[in-house]
């Protein structure tokens, strides 16, 4: 079945305590991305992956780190996590259109809740 | 930076009423996705318009785009309350980067 799996789907930890979300796509797209979400401000996107090794900056880097080292995996590194990070985090995969980002194939969601 | 804005932005109907969202840019598109999203489920994709006046029905839900590729609405025939849910319009930004619209939240009461 074609898909994009998350883990852990929900998660609550401590300001500073270092974590990473993981994000896997068995659909051979190039194209990786997360966005979180949250009431009033809809999904912004944090990082993109065009391809493995190529990852840029979206709207909301600030406090992330990614990485891209296979085409299949892409997960968010929080280095110290703070209270404003507490969100609903997705994983996007999509083949790309045009030389950009296409459809987004999401995964189901981390809820995460930093204290 | 381009933004997409959607209206309304919540949306109270009665089952088999019609309704129209709308989402409009001042920026080009080069496509458009709507999506629609449950609570506390990632965004499933709808359908995809690339055209410009281009529509496209997908069963009581009918898409189009601008000719001017700006702006999208999305209109859906005798919603029923499986239609509750938060819509989205989205597309590619820059070459790279990838925007959501500010989302409709439709609630259809039986």
């Amino acid at each position: 079945e074609a898909q994009v799996t998350q883990n852990p789907r929900y998660l609550i930890t401590v300001t500073g305590k270092k974590l990473t979300v993981t994000c896997s796509q068995n659909m051979n797209h190039e194209y990786m991305s997360w966005y979180r979400q949250d009431p009033g401000l809809g999904l912004r996107q944090i990082y993109y992956s065009m391809n493995v090794e190529v990852t840029d900056k979206g709207d909301v880097p600030e406090g992330y780190k990614v990485s891209r080292k296979e085409k299949r995996n892409f997960p968010l590194i929080l280095e110290s996590p703070s209270p404003n990070q507490t969100s609903l985090y997705f994983c996007a995969s999509s083949l790309t259109r045009a030389g950009g980002p296409g459809e987004q194939y999401f995964g189901p969601g981390t809820r995460l809740t930093v204290t | 930076t381009q933004l997409l804005e959607q209206s309304p932005q919540f949306l109270s109907i009665q089952e088999g009423e019609n309704l129209t969202v709308y989402c409009n840019s001042s920026s080009v598109f080069s496509s458009l996705q709507w999506y629609r999203q449950e609570p506390g489920e990632g965004p499933v994709l709808l359908v995809t318009v690339v055209t410009g006046g281009e529509v496209k029905k997908l069963k009581r839900l009918t898409f189009q785009f601008g000719d001017a590729r700006k702006d999208s609405s999305l209109h859906i025939t005798a919603a029923q309350p499986g239609d509750t849910g938060l819509y989205l319009c989205a597309g590619p930004s820059g070459t790279y980067k990838y925007i959501f619209g500010t989302g409709t939240r439709l609630k259809v009461l039986a």
